[in-house]
């Protein structure tokens, strides 16, 4: 069945290292949103992305995080250079362009990323 | 600022038991409040509501939206031990066009006790 893929599953580097992670969407789907989550600030919108043009990344730390679209089927969101406190699982959601359930993102398995 | 709060942030419960999960939402462009349920892995949706008054309902979970009290309840009635998660609330925005971004709730985890 159709779902929202995410890889690495599990990543753990070091502070200052590069992290780059990736996210499929479902076939079809023409928005895609990046959403990092911990125990003190819950699900935070980092960027969103609808027909693969940045439309919002005003969560996201500019000086340190980027996030593109090179193609429909693929969405990357990058770290660098890592800090301790980018410790998070990180979700990639995508959603639907027409339909009553417009709304509706679809979230992959997320992320968990620990930063030594 | 856009916000929404959710309530209580935990609750334990014994299988059977009857749970009532509230959110409420301060925004502007009000378009639509959607719940998820998130166990140890991703959120998993559950109901979206558009409209005030009317009921959705999915086996024993189900939710209706309040646009005067600007609030959604999620009721589970005889509660399990698999529904124990994390519930949470999103509000999407209406900034035109498809597929919006939506605003979470910290969300409110529940614990069913056998």
């Amino acid at each position: 069945d159709a779902r929202v893929t995410q890889t690495p599953r599990h990543k753990v580097t070091e502070m200052g290292q590069e992290v780059t992670m990736r996210c499929q969407p479902i076939l079809g789907h023409n928005t895609v949103f990046w959403y990092r989550q911990t125990m003190m600030q819950g699900l935070e919108l980092l960027a969103y992305f609808r027909n693969r043009a940045p439309l919002d990344d005003s969560g996201m730390p500019k000086d340190r995080f980027s996030a593109e679209m090179p193609d429909a089927t693929l969405a990357t969101l990058k770290i660098q250079p890592s800090e301790p406190r980018d410790s998070a699982v990180y979700f990639c959601a995508s959603g639907a362009p027409t339909g009553w359930h417009t709304d509706t993102q679809y979230f992959g398995p997320g992320t968990r990323l620990t930063v030594l | 600022e856009d916000k929404v709060v959710q309530s209580p942030l935990s609750l334990v419960v014994h299988e059977g038991d009857t749970v009532t999960l509230n959110c409420s939402y301060e925004v502007t462009n009000f378009r639509s409040l959607l719940w998820y349920k998130q166990e140890k892995k991703a959120p998993t949706f559950l109901f979206m509501l558009t409209s005030s008054g009317i009921e959705k309902k999915s086996g024993r979970l189900s939710s209706i939206l309040d646009k005067k009290e600007l609030s959604s309840i999620l009721n589970i009635t005889a509660t399990q031990t698999g529904d124990s998660a994390i519930y949470l609330c999103a509000v999407g925005l209406n900034y035109g066009g498809a597929t919006n971004k939506l605003i979470f709730g910290t969300g409110t985890l529940l614990a069913v006790q056998p």
